[in-house]
């Protein structure tokens, strides 16, 4: 079975600081992983995704995340924090090459707040 | 083009009784996922539809079932409604079976009294 720990469930930053958003996952096979934001009273969208390839992932919004095998971790990072960056962010897993891909497991989220 | 929309956005329901609620996937997208999201379980995989069919299946009680048109609008429904069943109901749409990259729609906002 899967599983994503996110820890913590606040986070605050001030404006123009590093933010760094933690993500553990457990998988019994290579996966693919997923950060995803929500803004109040919105669904989900999509920041940045890690499938194959440079482990180094850049999304959109000057997010980017790193996968780590060894440390089973892709955590989330953007050098400075902007006021619209508050929201709530999920990390996601699922298992590629099978017939579950589209069965994406989230961790608890983690509410970002920025202080002006 | 347009993203996934859902309907109704909000909607009240009283104790016992059924709800069906309804998602229209991103044109060309065949496959529909339906999420449950609760402040206490987060979000958790209801199940997912392609080409009219359930494909994969959560952990949910059998009062939660779904569908698929061939249109592949999809519906999910829920009987004999309790409590818990309070939640933001999200349904993502991806290209076809097996698709990981998944988007949302804004969700409906379930609420049992």
């Amino acid at each position: 079975a899967q599983s994503v720990t996110q820890l913590g469930s606040h986070v605050s930053v001030s404006e123009g600081a590093l933010v760094l958003l933690r993500c553990n996952y457990s998988s019994s096979v290579p996966p693919y992983l997923f950060w995803y934001v929500q803004y109040p009273n919105q669904g989900l969208q999509l920041l940045l995704k890690y499938t194959t390839g440079a482990t180094l992932v850049k999304g959109i919004n000057g997010f980017e995340a790193e996968f780590k095998k060894s440390e089973t971790s892709f955590h989330l990072t953007k050098p400075s924090a902007h006021m619209s960056d508050a929201a709530e962010y999920f990390c996601a897993v699922t298992k590629p090459l099978t017939g579950a891909n589209s069965k994406l497991t989230f961790g608890k989220g983690i509410t970002l707040s920025v202080r002006p | 083009k347009a993203g996934v929309t859902q309907t109704p956005r909000y909607l009240i329901k009283t104790r016992g009784q059924q709800v069906t609620l309804s998602c229209s996937p991103i044109s060309g997208h065949r496959s529909v996922s339906w999420y449950q999201q609760t402040p206490g379980q987060g979000l958790q995989f209801l199940f997912e539809y392609f080409s009219e069919t359930q494909r994969n299946k959560g952990n949910f009680p059998g009062r939660f079932s779904g569908r698929q048109f061939s249109n592949s609008r999809s519906e999910m429904n829920v009987s004999t409604l309790e409590l818990g069943d309070s939640a933001l109901y999200l349904c993502a749409s991806s290209l076809s079976a097996g698709s990981y990259e998944q988007y949302f729609g804004p969700g409906t906002r379930l609420t049992v009294t």
